[in-house]
């Protein structure tokens, strides 16, 4: 069956400019997760839904970052005036429930460059 | 300190060879365990879950040792193909907390 898919595969903005990613779970996956990944580092959680809503956003690392989903199913991240820090590689992954034990499963991720 | 520590590597190691990563996890109520394969570029794949017994796919094996925190995959008679960075990855509440990763190179 279809995976996780994320639009755009990759994006090149300005410094300033507000970027929008787009987020595709498995059909019928009700957790949906959001995690950015520099180049050469680990996986940086960011946010992950339950359904629509967001109990857990933690890891947004500032203001300018914000997430949505809708209809239990495609989530967007926005990122506000963006800076060179965001370059970075942001997946989403999605799972059938969120809890322990469950598989999750990934996008091939957005790879966002701000210049 | 971080919730999941790995050594970073990189691991050179020749067609055949056993390889062993060990991950450390700082979360005693921990409850699942899983190991992950990034290929460069590509987005993380899940390798195997980690059971408290212990469990065996193939060429690699997994345990884990709840006393001492600790995770450890090893893989045999390793391909060229298993080149990648594994990530050792351990339930945080309801989200998964991910390692850095040990990165693997095998050279013919």
């Amino acid at each position: 069956g279809a995976g996780v898919s994320q639009s755009p595969s990759n994006k090149v903005t300005e410094k300033g400019k507000d970027v929008e990613l787009r987020c595709d779970p498995i059909s019928g996956h009700t957790a949906l997760y959001w995690y950015r990944q520099r180049l050469g580092q680990g996986l940086e959680f960011l946010i992950y839904f339950q359904g629509n809503s967001a109990p857990d956003k933690s890891g947004l690392p500032s203001d300018r970052f914000s997430a949505e989903r809708t209809g239990e199913s495609v989530s967007t991240l926005t990122i506000q005036r963006t800076q060179q820090e965001d370059s970075a590689v942001y997946l989403c992954a999605s799972s059938p429930v969120s809890g322990q034990g469950y598989e999750q499963y990934f996008g091939p991720g957005t790879r966002l460059t701000v210049t | 300190r971080k919730e999941v520590e790995q050594d970073p590597g990189p691991f050179n190691v020749p067609e055949g060879a056993t390889v062993a990563f060990n991950c450390t996890y700082s979360n005693s109520a921990s409850q699942s365990f899983f190991w992950y394969r990034q290929d460069c570029r590509k987005e993380p794949k899940l390798l195997m879950s980690v059971y408290s017994s212990g469990n065996e796919d193939g060429r690699f094996t997994a345990q884990l040792n709840r006393a001492s925190q600790y995770i450890s995959l090893l893989i045999r008679d390793s391909k060229l193909s298993d080149s990648a960075t594994y990530l050792c990855v351990v339930n945080s509440l309801k989200q998964l907390t991910f390692g850095s990763g040990t990165q693997l190179t095998v050279l013919p």
